[in-house]
């Protein structure tokens, strides 16, 4: 275990679905982020929360909706989605945010999502 | 813009020593990142190296910084088999506050 769980690993669902993915860590950290693995694509960065705070939005669509209810807890909200939005959906946290020296990012292991 | 580049694939013999290559385009980084991907895992950061440094070693594993080329490697001696995986690269600059990933390099270790 990494400190950082991440919920489904693998998620199916249509175009007209509804569903949320699930990030929570123990570690004491007061940053977390959710970052978009594509193949052959660099980490695409979506969101970042400090101190609960949504500090950063990548011009992500509004079919993502974050949520983050307290420091150790982390959701992305899914709906009406694409199939090109098929991905490995990487949560990760930090102690603080990215700009207080060397801080360094523990990843989950991901959610898998397939958008039929 | 902020980029960071990386060739997609890398193929090494086990014992051999392997060098993976990264170049970024922003020069006010202050720190620079390796981070490792097993499958079916998230990433797991494996070393990283603040900008005035130009070396950076850690047991098999030796970073290299070029920042007038703006260029990073990561070497790592007597390549192992459990050294398989997919491995990024990335900054952090002051002003943008972001870590900006490559599009990360698969190492192959074949027998």
């Amino acid at each position: 275990e990494t400190g950082v769980t991440q919920t489904p690993r693998h998620l199916v669902m249509g175009m007209t679905n509804k569903k949320s993915l699930k990030c929570e860590q123990h570690l004491g950290h007061n940053a977390m982020y959710w970052y978009k693995q594509s193949a052959k694509k660099p980490l695409e960065l979506m969101f970042v929360y400090n101190f609960k705070e949504q500090t950063e939005n990548n011009s992500v669509p509004s079919r993502f909706s974050p949520e983050c209810p307290n420091s150790s807890h982390l959701f992305l909200h899914l709906h009406t989605l694409q199939p090109e939005d098929s991905a490995l959906y990487l949560c990760a946290s930090s102690q603080e945010g990215l700009n207080s020296g060397a801080n360094v990012l523990t990843f989950g292991a991901g959610s898998r999502l397939t958008v039929l | 813009g902020e980029d960071v580049e990386q060739s997609l694939f890398l193929s090494v013999r086990e014992g051999d020593s392997s060098v993976i290559n990264c170049t970024y385009t922003d020069s006010s980084s202050t720190y620079l990142y390796w981070y490792k991907q097993e499958p079916g895992a998230g990433l797991q950061l494996l070393t990283y190296i603040f900008s005035n440094m130009d070396m950076k070693q850690d047991q098999r594993l030796t970073v290299l910084l070029n920042k007038k080329d703006k260029h990073l490697s990561l070497r790592i001696a007597d390549t192992q088999t459990g050294d398989s995986a997919i491995y990024f690269c990335a900054e952090i600059t002051g002003t943008a506050s972001k870590l900006t990933f490559g599009t990360g390099t698969r190492l192959q270790v074949t027998l």
